[in-house]
């Protein structure tokens, strides 16, 4: 079955520490995104990548970190910088063919929730 | 201010019952909007999308409507059941180089027997 992959469910973050959350598709897509979903809010974007070693600064993107080496993977770091992290962090893929990249569909994972010990 | 905002945040149902839950949205130039339905601790699942020109798209006993010159989307569930508790996000995507999505709050849909 194609999809994305996020591991691990749950994570707890210490004091101090750097965390960092996978997220896989087979899809064969080019975009890759990764948001935040905090209570009561929309999704906002952390990070988002068009293309294999490029990717750009979304809305929230102080205090986190992502790497786009492969076309499958997307991970995200959350460093100590991030003050508040506690939140279900979701990624998603989107096709980039076709007339209109806007028309296609973002596929999510089944998100990450994050919480500080 | 939020672009996309949706009402009510939350509602009861009992199964059976139809309930429509509503978004308006400034977001501009307009490409599309969609409708999200997200199990609690699960990621969104698209449910429709509708462009410009559309006024309204069904997907089993899911209907969206669009009014473009209102820039207001309502969402209908017919005949509700169990499995339609969830939370459902209007998502509404801007015509730019990369189709940047806006997101609702979502609306908390719980159907009870």
């Amino acid at each position: 079955d194609g999809g994305i992959t996020q591991s691990p469910k749950y994570l707890f973050r210490k004091e101090g520490q750097n965390v960092t959350l996978s997220c896989e598709q087979n899809l064969n897509h080019d975009a890759m995104y990764w948001y935040r979903q905090d209570p009561g809010q929309g999704l906002r974007l952390i990070y988002y990548s068009q293309i294999v070693n490029d990717f750009q600064k979304g809305d929230i993107a102080e205090g986190y970190s992502v790497s786009r080496e492969k076309k499958e993977s997307f991970p995200l770091t959350v460093t100590s910088a991030q003050k508040n992290p506690t939140a279900f962090y979701l990624c998603a893929s989107r096709s980039t063919g076709g007339h209109y990249i806007s028309n296609q569909p973002q596929h999510f994972g089944d998100g990450t929730r994050l919480s500080i010990l | 201010k939020n672009q996309v905002e949706q009402s009510p945040q939350s509602l009861i149902i009992l199964e059976g019952k139809n309930c429509t839950l509503q978004c308006n949205y400034t977001v501009s130039p307009f490409s599309n909007l969609r409708w999200y339905k997200q199990d609690t601790g699960r990621g969104p699942v698209s449910l429709t999308i509708m462009t410009f020109s559309e006024n309204t798209k069904s997907n089993g006993r899911y209907t969206a409507t669009l009014d473009a010159d209102t820039k207001q989307s309502s969402l209908h569930i017919t005949a509700s059941q169990l499995s339609d508790s969830a939370s459902y996000i209007c998502v509404v995507s801007a015509t730019d180089s990369w189709g940047k999505l806006q997101f609702g709050a979502g609306t908390q849909v719980v159907v009870t027997p």
